[in-house]
């Protein structure tokens, strides 16, 4: 199972907004809306921001929103704040009944 | 709060096993699946394979079939993930994470998180 594919890097200055790509196959993200997005700050664990493609855990500000279109999930961040400047990863439910994650992107607020 | 807390670091050389735990609370541990997850130095996320608490199905990933082994100990509320046949490539952070869904039949979504076994290989 091959690791989905996110660009390595954004950027944004606080206020804007951000999208990141997630890009898999119909084996994955085509195929089930169990698309989640994962924040990382340096050298702590992933903590869950999106679900279900679209759905926040409680706790999760509303400027984190998901989207999908046929094999391709999203993740945008509106009103950028310093914050935010983290690694994020997409993963997906695949039809082998396992997980994959995106490689990656590093956001960073400037 | 649901908590997972990790064993500590470990230094292994080639060819050695490693087995990291990882107790939780607060929850039902028995409702839940545990997935393993590594992240090597500067690199990205990996997903290893999947525990149900429950039954004990357990869902390994393609890359590590033949050397990894999870377990649970329901008695204690501990998830355990054993590697065996280390090498220098192994070199990475553990992570432990539960399933978003209770009784689920494979994982999809991992909403709580340990805070990583930082695991060592080299001679």
């Amino acid at each position: 199972q091959s690791a989905l594919t996110q660009p390595p890097s954004v950027s944004g200055s606080p206020g804007q907004s951000v999208t990141i790509s997630c890009t898999g196959t119909s084996n994955d993200v085509g195929s089930y809306n169990r698309v989640s997005w994962y924040q990382q700050p340096p050298g702590t664990a992933p903590k869950l921001i999106i679900y279900e493609v679209t759905d926040r855990p409680s706790g999760v500000p509303d400027r984190f929103s998901g989207s999908k279109s046929g094999n391709t999930a999203s993740l945008t961040i509106s009103a950028l704040q310093a914050e935010d400047e983290a690694d994020y990863y997409c993963s997906s439910y695949t039809t082998s009944n396992t997980l994959v994650f995106g490689g990656g992107t590093k956001l960073t607020v400037l | 709060q649901v908590q997972l807390v990790q064993s500590g670091a470990e230094v292994k050389k080639p060819g050695a096993s490693v087995k990291v735990s990882c107790k939780s609370s607060g929850y039902t541990f028995n409702s839940y699946g545990i997935s393993w997850v590594r992240q090597a130095p500067g690199q990205g996320l990996e997903w290893m394979g999947w525990i149900s608490a429950y039954n004990g199905d357990t869902n390994y990933a393609e890359n590590f079939q033949d050397r990894v082994t999870m377990t649970t100990d329901t008695s204690t509320s501990t998830a355990y993930m054993e590697l065996r046949s280390l090498r220098s490539d192994d070199t990475a952070v553990y992570y432990c994470a539960r399933d978003r869904y209770r009784y689920a039949r494979a994982t999809s979504c991992l909403d709580n998180w340990g805070q990583g076994t930082r695991v060592t290989v080299s001679s």
